[in-house]
C-alpha cells in the first residue's frame, strides 16, 4: 500500500481553469503538507495541516485553497490557474510537527505533474 | 536569500568515484535530513542527524552534521549509478512546524 497517495499524477489544463488535487496518507499522521517543486528542482512549502487545522500558510496567492476534510486527506484546489503555476506538487506527511528526533520525519507522494498551457 | 544552500549544484562522476555534497547555513538548526529523489518520485529520506558533530553511515553514505548544527555534508563512496538522482538537505527549527529544503544537488553516476 502507497503511504502518500497523489491524484492525479499528470494534470494537463488550460490558463484560467479551476483544478483540484488530491493527496490521502494512511500512516495515521497528524500533519499534511503541501509543496510546489519548480524547474529547477527547488522544493518550497506552501500549507501544512496539523490535525485538520492550517498551521502554515507561505504567503501562497489566494487562488490555492487547501482544504483537510480529516486527518488523513489534505486536498489542494487552485483557481484561474496562470503559467507560473506549472510544476510539481508534492504533498507530505509526518508524524507530528514539532522538531522532535522522528516526529517532523516526512513521507512524500510521488507528485502531480501541474501544466498549465 | 536561500536559507540552506548546496553545493555543488550538479555533479556528473564515473561509477567507483567517491564524492562530496555540502548543506550550508547561517542558520542553526534543530535537526537536519537528507533525502534523495529519482525522476518522478517525491523525495525519500535516508537520514535525520540531530546532534552537532554527529556522524551516521548508511552503506555506502556517510554524514555528518556540523558541530554548531548549521552545516551538513553527505559523502559517498565508491560511487554507483544506483545513486544518481537528486540530494536535498533540510533543516528544521525547534517547533517551527515545517522544514526548510536546500536548492538540491543532482548528481549523475556514469557507468
Amino acid at each position: 500500500d502507497t503511504a502518500v497517495s497523489q491524484t492525479p499524477k499528470y494534470l494537463v489544463t488550460q490558463m484560467g481553469n479551476d483544478k483540484s488535487i488530491k493527496c490521502e496518507q494512511n500512516l495515521g499522521h497528524d500533519t499534511m503538507y503541501w509543496y510546489k517543486q519548480d524547474s529547477k528542482k527547488f522544493l518550497k512549502i506552501m500549507f501544512s495541516y496539523n490535525n485538520k487545522e492550517l498551521i502554515i500558510n507561505e504567503t501562497v496567492p489566494n487562488r490555492f485553497s487547501p482544504k483537510s476534510p480529516d486527518k488523513a486527506h489534505l486536498n489542494l484546489h487552485i483557481n484561474s490557474l496562470e503559467l507560473g503555476d506549472s510544476a510539481v506538487y508534492f504533498c507530505a506527511s509526518s508524524q507530528d510537527f514539532a522538531s522532535g528526533r522522528a516526529k517532523n520525519i516526512q513521507y512524500f507522494g510521488a507528485g502531480t505533474r501541474l501544466s498549465v498551457l | 536569500t536561500q536559507l540552506l544552500e548546496q553545493s555543488p549544484q550538479f555533479l556528473s562522476i564515473q561509477e567507483g568515484e567517491n564524492l562530496t555534497v555540502y548543506c550550508n547555513s547561517s542558520s542553526v538548526f534543530s535537526s537536519l535530513q537528507w533525502y534523495r529523489q529519482e525522476p518522478g518520485e517525491g523525495p525519500v529520506l535516508l537520514v535525520t542527524v540531530v546532534t552537532g558533530g554527529e556522524v551516521k553511515k548508511l552503506k555506502r553514505l556517510t554524514f555528518q552534521f556540523g558541530d554548531a548544527r548549521k552545516d551538513s555534508s553527505l559523502h559517498i563512496t565508491a560511487a554507483q549509478p544506483g545513486d544518481t538522482g537528486l540530494y536535498l538537505c533540510a533543516g528544521a527549527k525547534t517547533n517551527a512546524g515545517k522544514s526548510t529544503f536546500g536548492d538540491g544537488t543532482t548528481l549523475t553516476v556514469k557507468p
